[in-house]
């Protein structure tokens, strides 16, 4: 079992819909949970981070933490084609040390 | 302010050579990270520097990869000798305190022919 997996994609939305990307993690020790964007031959970008069950909201961007289900997700917005990028699920103890998913490749079109 | 650089941003060498990675973190972070990403798998950790001491190395894969910070400033990877397994993109991050978000660089294409 991977120690983080997301939803493999790649995920295909029309503009002004929500995307929604998942990701689950094994170990239960996780306490920061990150979501990061990747623009292809880009550094990946922080967008979201959060440490608390529950709903994080950052203008289009929400983040859901389920710890007892092991569950992050990420809801993109009125989905834009510039938010089209490859979306990368991290987990750690802090910031610095992650484990990152594989990625979900999301494709907005016009 | 510069961003995380890294160096080369391309590099091909030929299986057995050696190659050395540079990465300059942002002005005054101590922490500094190196990851690594191999075709069709996820980003992975190698290790952590705060300043010039390694706290964490428990990603590096085996001893052929040499990480240094002296001076704790900018920081190298050397892979000696390369093997076809470590072509990849190393990334290379750094955030002010362990409690900070971490900025990537853009990373370092690695081909081993």
């Amino acid at each position: 079992q991977k120690e983080v997996e997301q939803n493999s994609g790649p995920l295909s939305v029309p503009e002004g819909a929500i995307a929604s990307l998942n990701c689950t993690y094994s170990d239960r020790g996780s306490q920061s949970f990150f979501w990061y964007r990747q623009y292809s031959g880009k550094s990946p970008e922080l967008i979201m981070f959060i440490y608390s069950n529950g709903d994080k909201e950052d203008g289009r961007f929400t983040a859901q933490l389920n710890k007892a289900s092991q569950y992050v997700s990420l809801l993109i917005r009125d989905s834009q084609p510039s938010d089209s990028a490859t979306y990368l699920c991290a987990v750690g103890v802090s910031y610095g040390k992650l484990t990152f998913g594989q990625g979900t490749i999301l494709t907005v079109h016009p | 302010e510069a961003g995380v650089t890294q160096f080369p941003s391309h590099s091909v060498i030929e299986k057995g050579q050696t190659v050395t990675l540079r990465c300059d973190p942002i002005s005054g972070h101590d922490n500094l990270y190196w990851y690594r990403r191999v075709m069709g798998k996820e980003i992975k950790f190698l290790l952590h520097f705060v300043k010039e001491s390694k706290q964490d190395e428990s990603g590096m894969p085996n001893n052929r990869f040499l990480a240094e910070r002296t001076g704790g400033t900018y920081s190298t990877l050397k892979v000696q000798p390369a093997e076809l397994e470590d072509s990849g993109v190393y990334f290379c991050a750094s955030s002010l305190d362990m409690n900070t978000e971490a900025f990537f660089g853009q990373g370092t294409r690695l081909t081993v022919v």
